[in-house]
């Protein structure tokens, strides 16, 4: 199985700040990699697929970069709707395994 | 507006059997490859089970295997999860999601249904 891993598991941002997470596979996959955003008590959503591509009606504050085995996801400037949970998935092979999550708190 | 439902969670012994749905709307249905995906309680998503759009392919986590069955009925725009021989460490959110699957062949899950709850306990 592929295991992904994200850094850091948690962080504590401010309103305006720029935040990059990492998502590391454990062999290369490519770039199919995924990042859903979940928020308490609701289902994940879809912030980027395919490494970069922005989901269609997802803020443009949202980018995704890499390639391989090592990827991020940047909020340009974080917003307050932003502070949730944040997971990385591969599509290169079975089982789709994701990250751990990075949880976003509010500083 | 594409939509998925579930239903089906509830409260049941260790050993015992559920069989959860979901109901999808606002998209082909029969078009789509389907998957579940659970959470248990504070903890992270697990891909479950996954099934093609016209049930060719069924794939299953190596931890529910022999014990869960994936299918769907696509005139009734329907997915289905059988869960027997259940334990405790299957406690935990239910999701269904649609596999979207893009030209070069990379796929994701989206959209998610909101999630039934599943509980297994004595």
């Amino acid at each position: 199985d592929i295991q992904m891993t994200q850094s850091p598991s948690s962080l504590s941002a401010s309103v305006g700040d720029r935040v990059t997470i990492t998502c590391r596979a454990s062999q290369t996959i490519s770039t199919y990699l995924n990042w859903y955003q979940q928020k308490p008590g609701k289902a994940p959503n879809l912030l980027i697929y395919a490494a970069s591509s922005l989901q269609s009606g997802v803020p443009s504050r949202f980018s995704g970069s890499g390639s391989g085995t090592d990827f991020t996801l940047t909020v340009s400037s974080l917003q307050p709707e932003d502070f949730a949970t944040y997971y990385c998935q591969q599509s290169y092979s079975l089982p789709k395994t994701f990250g751990q999550g990075t949880k976003v708190e509010i500083k | 507006e594409v939509q998925l439902v579930e239903s089906g969670g509830g409260l049941v012994k260790p050993g015992g059997s559920l069989r959860l749905s979901c109901a999808a709307s606002g998209f082909t249905f029969s078009d789509s490859s389907m998957n579940w995906v659970r959470q248990a309680p504070g903890k992270g998503l697990e891909w479950v089970s996954s099934i093609s759009s016209s049930s060719g392919y069924i794939n299953y986590a190596d931890s529910v295997q022999g014990r869960f069955t994936i299918s769907r009925d696509n005139a009734k725009n329907s997915l289905y999860l059988q869960m027997n021989s259940l334990r405790a460490d299957d406690t935990a959110v239910y999701y269904c999601a649609r596999e979207p699957v893009y030209g070069w062949g990379t796929s994701c899950f989206d959209p998610w249904g909101q999630g039934t709850l599943v509980t297994v306990s004595s």
